[in-house]
């Protein structure tokens, strides 16, 4: 089974702060990373799809960037509000034999403080 | 709106009982997907779908079985209910290519005595 790791487990900033964290997956066999959010009762929902090398994705003041070489991918929040505590998830998409399964990891916990 | 909707948020079984979980896409997906969340372990992958009547396993499909005899309705079924299936159980839906996004149900939350 693919090994796709995130960190830190759980992360705690103050309102405003900026914060960043990581996934890392197999670098071989890539064929896409998917990043969710998921709020407390409620469903994940994908923030970005990212298939290429050097991609960089936005919406509004997150943002991911992948490197598809060295297996990580980094998500980034800027300006932090209490409405982006949640778990963030990464989920990697192998190619060839792995089909159409996905291997997420085991989240980021955010808790944004007011 | 996209939906991807589960038969029920909270179900209690008893050990050996026979448990039907369902979902349902509204979306005309090719692909349906089965996980459970369990503390510390992220979303492990049951079983899969990507046609009716089509199923392949996932990383953890023992003890579990599913059904699509429609596109739309994805079923997962524990044949007989054991303590350690207790769990957060999330059915998803995509396009048919797998780079595209999943879209998820709310959740089951199964808790078996």
């Amino acid at each position: 089974i693919l090994n796709v790791e995130q960190s830190p487990q759980s992360l705690h900033v103050q309102e405003g702060d900026s914060t960043n964290f990581t996934c890392s997956f197999p670098s071989s066999n890539f064929y896409a990373l998917h990043w969710y959010r998921w709020e407390t009762a409620k469903s994940p929902e994908a923030l970005f799809v990212m298939t290429l090398n050097g991609d960089e994705k936005k919406k509004g003041r997150i943002s991911a960037t992948l490197n598809t070489k060295e297996g990580y991918s980094y998500l980034y929040i800027k300006g932090s509000q209490p409405e982006d505590s949640a778990t963030y998830l990464c989920a990697f998409i192998g190619a060839v034999n792995y089909g159409q399964n996905f291997v997420f990891g085991p989240g980021t916990r955010l808790s944004v403080l007011p | 709106d996209v939906k991807v909707t589960q038969s029920s948020r909270y179900l209690v079984k008893r050990t050996g009982e026979k448990v039907f979980l369902e979902c349902v896409q509204d979306m005309d997906h090719e692909n349906m997907f089965w996980y459970r969340q369990d503390p510390g372990l992220g979303l492990r992958l049951i079983y899969f779908s990507y046609d009716v009547k089509m199923k392949e396993k996932g990383d953890i499909p023992e003890g579990y079985s599913v059904s699509r005899e429609k596109k739309e309705r994805f079923s997962l079924i524990l044949e007989s209910a054991s303590t350690n299936q207790t769990s957060m159980y999330l059915c998803a839906s995509s396009l048919r290519q797998s780079y595209n996004e999943q879209f998820f149900g709310p959740g089951t939350r199964l808790t078996v005595l």
